[in-house]
């Protein structure tokens, strides 16, 4: 299964209004990343938060990390049809020096306008 | 700077057929991570290269390999392949290894097995 996964798959929501994605995950992390992707092309990094940050901003966007509940949360204020996309969140381990990032099943956004 | 590239963007092969596809980091970027994307398995981890040397591999089959050059530059090949193969796949790169560094995707190959 896998580490990390989103909630909800799909969000539909008015041009204005706030989205609010989750993401889960199951073993411990060194840090955790957002990600959009367009329409089946490549990712863009949002945001990386280490686990030993709580929340952090960025423009409209704002992540909190809870790694008590291994869960994060993506919140996109006043959304724009531009952000219409999929979101997918990305947790990076560090074991013994390899390194993996698992990444997430996404959210797909749809913002109407 | 420019971003990452990937060549080509798309491709259509046969099953049986082998492929190449080719991976271009940002310039001063070292760590080069390969990933497959598909509708049922959604991003999965193929490998990771490192000064020319793999560091890490996902759970894929001996038919996916691949090399770092000395310029950075990666290459990804998959051998007989299958109508399974079919899917996106993507390239990313990192200044350095380890967890901290954020990761920067190419566009991604879309890679068709008829």
């Amino acid at each position: 299964s896998q580490q990390g996964e989103e909630d909800p798959q799909a969000l539909s929501i008015q041009e204005g209004e706030n989205a609010t994605m989750n993401c889960s995950y199951k073993t411990s992390i060194n840090n955790l990343q957002w990600y959009r992707q367009n329409s089946g092309r490549g990712l863009v990094h949002l945001i990386l938060i280490r686990s030993n940050e709580r929340e952090k901003h960025s423009g409209r966007l704002r992540v909190t990390l809870d790694t008590s509940k291994k869960s994060s949360s993506l919140l996109i204020t006043a959304s724009r049809a531009a952000d219409t996309a999929s979101y997918f969140c990305a947790t990076g381990k560090d074991t013994s020096g390899t390194y993996k990032y698992i990444f997430g099943t996404g959210t797909r956004l749809k913002v109407l306008a | 700077k420019a971003g990452v590239t990937q060549t080509p963007r798309y491709l259509i092969k046969t099953r049986g057929q082998q492929v190449t596809l080719s991976c271009s980091p940002i310039s001063g970027h070292r760590s080069v991570s390969w990933y497959q994307q598909t509708p049922g398995q959604g991003l999965q981890f193929l490998f990771e290269y490192f000064s020319e040397t793999q560091r890490n591999k996902g759970n894929f089959p001996g038919r996916f390999s691949g090399r770092q050059f000395s310029n950075s530059r990666s290459e990804m090949n998959v051998s007989t392949l299958e109508l399974g193969d079919s899917a996106l796949y993507l390239c990313a790169s990192s200044l350095a290894r380890g967890v901290t560094d954020t990761q920067y995707f190419g566009p991604g190959t879309r890679l068709t097995v008829l």
